[in-house]
């Protein structure tokens, strides 16, 4: 596609529940990136992707979170047992290795926990 | 020393006037320092950035000027127009990993 694709683009759950969140890279690019904003704020890094290795999982809250990208392309990140305090905008982001080094942001997935 | 510290919470200019966001950042070993634009609803844009081997960069009505020895560096936006209304984004990162380390943001109005 055009750009990053993220869906859904809203998703509402109830607390306890199983999410999967998911990213639709730009063809090509190999870096790809989980970013968490809440309302308010900037974003927050979650976990970056070098291929099809998490290069960086630093950001991840805990371990209720998990992210992967098994062929190197499209990312799904993982939330269990969600709780009310991961309500936010997920983003995802991806780019390519070296160049201007830009990264393209999707339009995030509105994840609400009720 | 992971922070970016971003001010003013919120702006109202009118139009045709001068934007000015500012950025501090206290980690030395950031090397590139975007400026993201985002709308309501949708992902954040990257606006303008520079690297800290120059001051100040120029591209159309938005000019980012970096000030090495301070450890800050701003956005101004001249002949802001209406459509300039958006939350803008510091970031900071090592170019190495690019996990970018984010402002809070500034709310920019500009009235017509």
């Amino acid at each position: 596609g055009a750009g990053v694709s993220q869906t859904p683009s809203n998703k509402v759950t109830e607390k306890g529940k199983y999410v999967e969140l998911r990213c639709d890279p730009i063809s090509g690019h190999t870096a790809l990136y989980w970013y968490r904003q809440s309302l308010g704020q900037g974003p927050e890094f979650l976990i970056y992707f070098q291929g099809t290795g998490a290069a960086d999982d630093s950001g991840l809250p805990n371990d209720r979170f998990f992210a992967v990208r098994p062929e190197g392309s499209v990312s799904t990140l993982k939330i269990q047992r969600t709780e009310r305090g991961d309500s936010a905008v997920y983003l995802c982001a991806s780019r390519t290795t070296g160049g201007s080094g830009e990264a393209f942001f999707g339009q995030g997935t509105r994840l609400t926990v009720v | 020393q992971q922070q970016v510290k971003q001010s003013p919470q919120s702006l109202i200019v009118q139009k045709g006037g001068i934007s000015i966001i500012n950025c501090a950042y206290e980690n030395t070993a950031f090397d590139y320092f975007p400026w993201y634009q985002q709308f309501p609803g949708k992902g954040p844009a990257l606006l303008i950035a520079i690297r800290p081997d120059v001051s100040e960069k120029k591209e159309g009505r938005f000019t980012i000027s970096f000030n090495k020895s301070a450890k800050q560096f701003s956005l101004h936006i001249m002949d802001s127009q209406p459509g300039d209304s958006a939350t803008y984004f510091c970031a900071a990162s090592r170019d190495s990993n690019y996990q970018l380390i984010w402002g809070a943001g500034t709310k920019l109005i500009i009235k017509p």
